[in-house]
């Protein structure tokens, strides 16, 4: 039982595109949400992360966007790179479960020139 | 430099050979999780540590052991390995609790384990 879904499971943007990539979760326990971005051959990088006391946050190029009716959370990357090109996961915990992170399936976005 | 390192990065062998494969971290962290990686499951957590001596089973902990007798020191045990635990490993690391300011999770580069 999957309780953090991600899509897509893959993404082709061209350079200076919008990159969009969704995550829905169940549990509305949940009070922290990370993306990390995985390049290949490396282990996974926190990218940014939020809690739900805001709707959005805003880091350089890279935006999460939180709807907490709606029990979702996007990842929005701005004038897209090819060196954004890597896998990207959104997470979420909470305090009731030790803060074990559950994990997105990932989605691998590839950014051509 | 700040870093979490895993060693091996790569190893092969062969069903029933006792391995381990070892996680430092420099940072002085708590928490420290493994974790493994396959196609199209994700990321999955192994065990994971809260502080010296403690330990708790995560989402897959079947055919693995983890000790914690330093706080620096991490290492992922297989007793008798199956081609099954054949995957991407990682060890991470963070000051504190995830979520909380400051939690960073840091992650090692990764060992790929073959078992045939």
């Amino acid at each position: 039982q999957q309780q953090v879904k991600q899509s897509p499971q893959s993404l082709i943007v061209q350079k200076g595109g919008i990159s969009i990539i969704n995550c829905a979760y169940e549990n509305t326990a949940f009070d922290y949400f990370p993306w990390y971005q995985q390049f290949p051959g490396k282990g996974p990088a926190l990218l940014i992360a939020i809690r739900p006391d805001v709707s959005e946050k805003k880091e350089g190029r890279f935006t999460i966007s939180f709807n907490k009716s709606a029990k979702q959370f996007s990842l929005h990357i701005m004038d897209s790179q090819p060196g954004d090109s890597a896998t990207y996961f959104c997470a979420a915990s909470n305090a009731g479960n030790n803060r074990k992170l559950i994990w997105g399936l990932g989605t691998s976005l590839a950014v051509n020139p | 430099e700040a870093q979490v390192t895993q060693n091996p990065r790569y190893l092969i062998t062969v069903t029933g050979k006792k391995l381990t494969v070892t996680c430092s971290q420099n940072m002085n962290h708590e928490y420290m999780s493994w974790y493994r990686q396959d196609p199209g499951l994700g990321l999955r957590q192994i065990y994971y540590s809260m502080n010296v001596e403690v330990t708790d089973k995560g989402d897959v902990p079947e055919g693995y052991k983890v000790s914690r007798k330093e706080k620096r020191n991490f290492p992922l045990i297989l007793e008798s390995p199956s081609p099954n635990q054949t995957s991407l490993y990682f060890c991470a690391s963070s000051r504190t609790e995830l979520g909380l300011a400051n939690a960073t999770q840091y992650f090692g580069p990764g060992t790929r384990l073959t078992v045939l």
